[in-house]
């Protein structure tokens, strides 16, 4: 089993229907982010969440909503998908105590907004 | 601000040359610095970081990277590249204390036969 999984791996909606993106892993990490990866403009941070009581935004959090439910899980939501958040998502994860701040990635999510 | 850049959008090296992809970074203090490299529909992977020390640091399928504090770069190297190592290659640094890793655009490299 990965590391890092994410579900669905692939998901097509409609414009203004909610979609939620799961993550979970087994790495024990304490630390978890959401990415999104568009052509031409890498990765860019949408939220990310140090412990399960702490969540911080990133460089894109508008339209976006996560919830952390456990250590191992990180959610993210679009509460109304809109066509310019079609995208690869992915969902990372690292160690506090490793000080380097490697991360380890989910394969993503693919999500196209029709 | 902090930033990295990725120059070049592709590069192309024949199988069996060597192969330099650029990498050069903007940040006030000292950076961790890393390469991670994406198959295609797979997510990335960590190739090799440079925290502090030697210069030259060795990572995973024979690549390397240089650090070059004066021309703030962090370009990732290997001898001779193998078809296999066609992928996309991201370049990313840390700071501590800023709580995040901010990425590079991304360089995809075509190794041709």
């Amino acid at each position: 089993d990965a590391d890092v999984t994410q579900t669905p791996r692939n998901r097509i909606t409609k414009t203004g229907k909610r979609i939620m993106l799961e993550c979970s892993q087994t790495k024990g990490h304490d630390r978890m982010y959401w990415y999104r990866q568009d052509p031409g403009l890498g990765l860019r941070l949408i939220y990310y969440s140090f412990d399960v009581k702490d969540i911080n935004k990133g460089e894109i959090s508008d339209g976006y909503s996560v919830s952390r439910q456990a250590q191992a899980k990180f959610s993210l939501s679009l509460e109304s998908a809109i066509p310019n958040q079609t995208a690869l998502y992915f969902c990372a994860t690292s160690g506090s105590t490793s000080g380097a701040n490697v991360l380890t990635f989910g394969a993503g999510s693919r999500l196209t907004v029709l | 601000a902090q930033s990295v850049a990725q120059p070049e959008d592709q590069v192309n090296v024949a199988e069996g040359n060597p192969l330099t992809v650029k990498c050069t970074y903007s940040v006030s203090g000292n950076p961790y610095l890393f390469w991670y490299v994406q198959y295609p529909n797979r997510g990335l992977q960590f190739l090799l970081k440079y925290i502090t020390g030697d210069n030259l640091v060795k990572g995973s399928y024979g690549f390397e990277a240089e650090f070059n504090k004066s021309q703030t770069s962090f370009h990732l190297k290997k001898p001779s590249a193998l078809v296999s190592d066609s992928a996309l290659y991201f370049c990313a640094m840390y700071l501590r204390g800023y709580q995040k890793v901010t990425f590079g655009t991304g360089t995809k490299l075509q190794v041709i036969p």
